[in-house]
């Protein structure tokens, strides 16, 4: 069964950093693309970027471009998200979910994990 | 404001088939890109309902159904039951933002 599992998530002051951990489990990892997705509360799904199996592609929504920065532990079955420069703006659900094993335009992404909340506030 | 336009609330009655559209433009849906729609039960994270346009993965009952046409997509749902209660979304890609873009959401109410 496949598994996505994220932590890391917390109360963070404006301007603060982050970094989210997802660790994944019951498929290959090392040969999916994987994502980052967002909901802010009570609001809809934001992508927030996609990093390839072999981290040689990589994408980020504008919104969060020069802020964040998504990597991956192929040996270790690990995705992160190091979010710095933190906004009010980011407080949000982040998911991990698998994308697919070439990046193209017509990725869709499945699964995902439970989701892990990131709260920006002072 | 999202990329792709969704109504955000539709309803029907149990047995009844309601359909969920979602908008784009010719950056995303018309420049050819397939949608997608995952379903997002109250409390739970998204599930893929929809993949490539009109394909269900395994275990997704027949009663969904997508299609797309033009800049445009639906979602069909029929013998509505309780328990699709739940927020729908689309996806797609936009060339102009080079990135995977999602509708704002549809909220199904069963009556």
């Amino acid at each position: 069964e496949v598994q996505l599992v994220e932590s890391g998530g917390g109360l963070v002051k404006p301007g603060g950093s982050l970094r989210l951990s997802c660790a994944a489990s019951g498929f290959t990892f090392s040969i999916y693309g994987m994502n980052w997705v967002r909901q802010a509360p009570g609001k809809g799904l934001e992508w927030v970027s996609l990093i390839s199996s072999s981290s040689s592609q990589i994408y980020y929504a504008d919104s969060v471009r020069g802020r964040f920065t998504i990597f991956r532990d192929n040996a270790k079955n690990a995705l992160f998200l190091q979010m710095n420069s933190l906004r009010a703006e980011d407080t949000a659900v982040y998911y991990c979910a698998r994308g697919a094993r070439s990046i193209t335009p017509h990725n869709w992404i499945d699964p995902w994990g439970q989701g892990t909340l990131v709260t920006v506030s002072s | 404001q999202s990329v792709l336009t969704q109504p955000p609330s539709v309803s029907g009655a149990p047995g009844q088939r309601v359909t969920i559209s979602c908008t784009g433009s010719s950056s995303d849906i018309g420049a050819g890109y397939d949608v997608h729609w995952y379903q997002q039960l109250p409390g739970t994270a998204p599930k893929l309902l929809i993949y490539g346009n009109n394909n269900r993965p395994s275990g997704v009952p027949d009663r969904f159904s997508g299609s797309k046409s033009g800049t445009s997509a639906s979602l069909a749902i029929t013998g509505l039951q309780a328990e699709d209660e739940a927020n729908y979304y689309c996806q797609s890609y936009d060339t102009s933002l080079t990135g995977w873009v999602f509708g704002g959401g549809t909220k199904l109410t069963v009556l």
